[in-house]
């Protein structure tokens, strides 16, 4: 069966600091995958995703990176944090198709202090 | 580009009675698939259902069903038997036909009254 793992699960990070969050899936290859940003209370707002190694697509300018150096591993990146970069992190993978539905993993609750 | 709306915030069901909650979305393509998810305070996704525009039947799973009305682009959840585990946000998704990700509405967060 698939599995998807997201770490960490918690992060307090300094303004101005680096940050890598980390997610692989396991189980089923040539994934999609998708990190998605969710702000206290409110709807998940698509961040990055990718059909395959090395092709990230972004959907909204800002301070994040995302990288896919294998098949089945997602990595979200920033050089320097924002206090606006706080939030709830969500990874996900799917099968290609429209009918695939999106599983996701635990998330990161990442607080810019 | 596609929008999903659910225009109901918060709800709340007695234990045991039935709700309903609405969502709507805004495509021009005619081939689609459309999700719920239920978002417990784990924070967990979690699918609830899923239904494809081109079945005209709608979707149901034990106590959770839609009501899919493809003219009004509508894509309500009914659930039924509310139980305190359903208390949850409760998020509508689209999906178009290519490879193309989810579009989420903002949630409507549900409450369970014992």
């Amino acid at each position: 069966s698939q599995t998807i793992h997201q770490w960490p699960a918690t992060l307090v990070q300094p303004v101005g600091s680096p940050l890598s969050l980390e997610c692989t899936v396991e189980g089923t290859s040539n994934p999609n995958l998708y990190w998605y940003r969710q702000a206290a209370g409110r709807g998940l707002q698509l961040l990055f995703y990718s059909v395959g190694i090395g092709q990230i697509s972004s959907e909204v300018p800002q301070n994040l990176s995302a990288s896919r150096p294998q098949d089945r591993q997602f990595i979200l990146s920033s050089k320097k944090l924002l206090l606006s970069d706080s939030g709830f992190y969500l990874c996900a993978w799917s099968s290609r198709g429209g009918n695939s539905p999106l599983h996701f993993g635990n998330g990161t609750r990442l607080t810019v202090t | 580009a596609q929008t999903v709306t659910q225009s109901q915030p918060e709800m709340s069901v007695q234990e045991a009675e039935t709700v309903t909650l609405s969502c709507t979305y805004d495509t021009s393509e005619s081939d689609y698939y459309l999700f719920w998810y239920k978002q417990p305070p784990s924070r967990q996704m979690i699918l609830v259902i899923r239904q494809e525009a081109y079945k005209q039947q709608n979707a149901t799973e034990n106590r959770f069903s839609v009501n899919f009305q493809k003219a009004a682009k509508s894509f309500s959840l009914k659930i039924s038997d509310s139980q305190l585990g359903d208390a949850a946000m409760y998020f509508c998704a689209y999906r178009g036909s290519g490879n193309t990700p989810l579009v989420f509405g903002k949630g409507t967060r549900l409450s369970v009254i014992a």
